[in-house]
């Protein structure tokens, strides 16, 4: 079982529609959830991290946890061409103290 | 200053060949990290520096070899490498040591590598 596991996509949504990635890990010992967003050619941004179960809202950007599932989800509403990119997860913590990150979910928004 | 500096942003060099990859902070950060990322891969953690000790290897081979000068910088010296390294190295860090902060990793823009 990989430690972070994402749906590598693509995931297509229209313009305007809310676009949900997901993100499973394996550590049961895992304290903090980041999600990056990554341009072809570009280095991973840090956009938003979570730390407790519930929901945290940033603008446009929603990012849930379940620690009793393992779950990590990202929602983005209003979709934009702009967030045409690849969308990493990254877990901390548990055993490894290591940020380690899933494949990545490429999501492509179609104007 | 919020930003990692990497340089070169581009590197070409053949296989006998010994360059040095540089990365730079001024955001009094005390972790340091250097990532291989191959394309449609995610980054894969090479090295982890705490108060300029290393702390992490990722049983990486002895061609690479990482170097942290001070509080500010971190190099990765390359020596005799093969065309499977040409990748994009990151180097990262973090206000934490433990990278356990909701501030996460800030990623430089990367030094694409390739080996001829």
């Amino acid at each position: 079982q990989k430690e972070v596991e994402q749906n590598s996509g693509p995931l297509s949504v229209p313009e305007g529609a809310i676009a949900s990635l997901n993100c499973t890990y394996s550590d049961r010992g895992s304290q903090s959830f980041f999600w990056y967003r990554q341009y072809s050619g570009k280095s991973p941004e840090l956009i938003m991290s979570i730390y407790s179960n519930g929901d945290k809202e940033d603008g446009r950007f929603t990012a849930q946890l379940n620690k009793a599932s393992q779950y990590v989800s990202l929602l983005i509403r209003d979709s934009q061409p702009s967030d045409s990119a690849t969308y990493l997860c990254a877990v901390y913590g548990g055993a490894t103290n290591k940020l380690i990150f899933g494949t990545g979910t490429l999501l492509a928004v179609q104007p | 200053d919020t930003e990692v500096t990497q340089t070169p942003k581009h590197l070409v060099m053949g296989m006998t060949n010994k360059k040095s990859l540089k990365c730079e902070q001024h955001m009094g950060h005390r972790a340091m990290y250097w990532y291989k990322q191959k394309a449609k891969k995610p980054p894969e953690l090479m090295f982890v520096y705490s108060y300029e000790k290393l702390s992490i290897n990722e049983s990486v081979p002895s061609r690479f070899s990482p170097e942290c000068p001070n509080s500010s910088l971190l190099n990765l010296h390359l020596h005799a490498l093969q065309p499977e390294d040409s990748a994009l190295y990151l180097c990262a860090s973090s206000q934490d040591p433990l990278g356990g902060s909701s501030y996460g990793y800030t990623f430089g823009s990367g030094t694409r590598l390739t080996v001829v």
